[in-house]
C-alpha cells in the first residue's frame, strides 16, 4: 500500500539550532502534505497545510518564521523548525494525501525532537 | 475550526468484547469521516472512513456507523483482541482530530 516515509525518526540538539524533518510519499504523488504536532498522550494538532509549489498554509497559533515547510515536488515535503527551544519538543508527524478525490490520508511513523 | 468531540476517553474491554467509540461534530461541510489508530510511538494509521451518503461501512471486525441527523459516528471494534489496544482518534477529513480513545484489550 501507499507508504509516507518521515525523516529522521528521532533527533536530539542544542537549543538554537534549525533542525530539518523530511516527508516523502514512497509510491504515489501527493499533491497536498500536511504537518501535525502532538503532544505526549494528547491528539494530533494541524500546524500547516502543504501544497506542491505553493506556499504553505499555517494555522492560527502556529509561528511561520520559526516552522519553515517547504513542498517542492509531489513527493517531498520538507519542516524545518528553525532556532529551535526546548519548548519546540515534540512529536512531529506528516501526512500526505493522494491527487485524485476523496485519497485517504498516509501518515508518517513522526519524529520525535528533543532540544536540550 | 471545527470541532470533535470523542468518547470515551479511555476503554477497557474484554478479549472477544465489543469497543465502542463514538465521535460527534459541529460542521456538516466535511464529507470524509476517518478513523485511526495509533501505536506509541508511531504516527496514525486510517483504520476505516465512511462517507456521508451511506449509514454503515464494515470492514472485518471494525465497523463505523454514521448518523447525518445526528452528526455522530460510531467506532465499532467486534471481538476485540489485545492487538487492538491503541488510541484511536475520530477526525473530520484529516484536518480536526477527536482527542482520542485509550482502548486496552484485557486478556
Amino acid at each position: 500500500g501507499a507508504v509516507v516515509s518521515q525523516h529522521p525518526s528521532w533527533v536530539i540538539c542544542k537549543s538554537g539550532t534549525s533542525v530539518k524533518i523530511e516527508c516523502r510519499s514512497l509510491d504515489f504523488q501527493a499533491t497536498t502534505m500536511f504537518w501535525y504536532r502532538q503532544f505526549p498522550k494528547q491528539s494530533l494538532m494541524l500546524m500547516a497545510t502543504s501544497n506542491e509549489g505553493s506556499k504553505a498554509t499555517y494555522e492560527q497559533g502556529v509561528e511561520k518564521d520559526k516552522f519553515l515547510i517547504n513542498h517542492a515536488s509531489l513527493t517531498l515535503s520538507t519542516l524545518t523548525v528553525t532556532s529551535a527551544h526546548p519548548e519546540d519538543s515534540s512529536f512531529y508527524i506528516c501526512s500526505a494525501r493522494g491527487l485524485r478525490g476523496y485519497q485517504p490520508q498516509h501518515f508518517g511513523d513522526g519524529t520525535r525532537l528533543s532540544i536540550l | 475550526q471545527q470541532q470533535v468531540k470523542q468518547s470515551p476517553q479511555s476503554l477497557i474491554v474484554q478479549k472477544g468484547g465489543i469497543s465502542i467509540i463514538n465521535c460527534a461534530y459541529e460542521n456538516t461541510a466535511f464529507d470524509y469521516f476517518p478513523w485511526y489508530q495509533q501505536f506509541p510511538g508511531k504516527g496514525p494509521a486510517l483504520l476505516i472512513a465512511i462517507r456521508p451518503d451511506v449509514s454503515e461501512k464494515k470492514e472485518g471486525r471494525f465497523t463505523i456507523s454514521f448518523n447525518k441527523s445526528a452528526k455522530q459516528f460510531s467506532l465499532h471494534i467486534m471481538d476485540s483482541q489485545p492487538g487492538d489496544s491503541a488510541t484511536y482518534f475520530c477526525a473530520l477529513y484529516a484536518l480536526n482530530f477527536g482527542k482520542g480513545t485509550s482502548l486496552l484489550v484485557t486478556p
